[in-house]
């Protein structure tokens, strides 16, 4: 595709259920980071894969919150046990290289935990 | 550890003027990136414009410019010639190179620019 997309755009859950938000970068972009975005803030990092080694996993709010990135290109956030302070968006960029490349950020997934 | 500082929840200007957003860092580092991002209702970031910390001239992208002023740690962003399409949320971004080598992200709270016809 021609830019980053995620999937779903948008999630309910109901407290205590998990849930799995996927991330499809920019073909051949070798960086990927997530960020929540909580209503009228701006985006808190979570974590950070070079192709599929996660370096950087120090923005996890709890361990309940679980990424991966198995073949260095698609990526799943999964969040276990949600709790309603979970629901924000949850964005996804990813960048051609490692240095300080623009990163492209898809729409978002906005979770709702009831 | 860093932070960034948007201090105006929200801006307007007239269409055709000129508006300044404010943002402020805090750091200890010498070799990091600022940037400004743009977010328009539909949720999706875009980037405006970037500077490396170790040049000294502002950098320009056609109606964008930035005020860099490294002792300060200010980093202003000017829109120009305002357009209606410049309405947005728009973020202050630093760009940390942390010790273990990636490449964390720090985000301001953002300001919100409207634009009146």
């Amino acid at each position: 595709g021609a830019g980053v997309s995620q999937s779903p755009r948008y999630k309910v859950a109901k407290r205590g259920q998990d849930v799995a938000l996927r991330c499809d970068p920019i073909s051949g972009h070798v960086s990927l980071f997530w960020y929540q975005q909580a209503l009228g803030q701006g985006p808190e990092f979570l974590t950070y894969f070079q192709n599929e080694a996660q370096l950087d996993k120090s923005g996890l709010p709890s361990d309940r919150f679980f990424a991966e990135r198995p073949e260095g290109s698609v990526s799943t956030l999964k969040i276990q046990r949600t709790q309603q302070e979970d629901s924000a968006v949850y964005l996804c960029a990813s960048s051609w290289g490692t240095s300080y490349n623009e990163q492209f950020f898809g729409p978002g997934t906005r979770l709702t935990v009831l | 550890a860093q932070t960034v500082t948007q201090s105006q929840p929200e801006m307007s200007v007239q269409e055709a003027e000129t508006v300044t957003l404010s943002c402020t860092y805090d750091t200890s580092e010498s070799d990091y990136y600022l940037f400004w991002y743009k977010q328009p209702p539909s949720r999706q970031m875009i980037l405006v414009i970037r500077q490396e910390a170790y040049k000294q001239q502002n950098a320009t992208e056609n109606r964008f410019s930035v005020n860099f002023q490294k002792a300060a740690k200010s980093f202003s962003l000017k829109i120009s010639d305002s357009q209606l399409g410049d309405a947005a949320m728009y973020f202050c971004a630093y760009r940390s190179r942390t010790t273990s080598g990636t490449y964390k992200y720090i985000f301001g709270t953002g300001t919100r620019l409207k634009v009146l016809a």
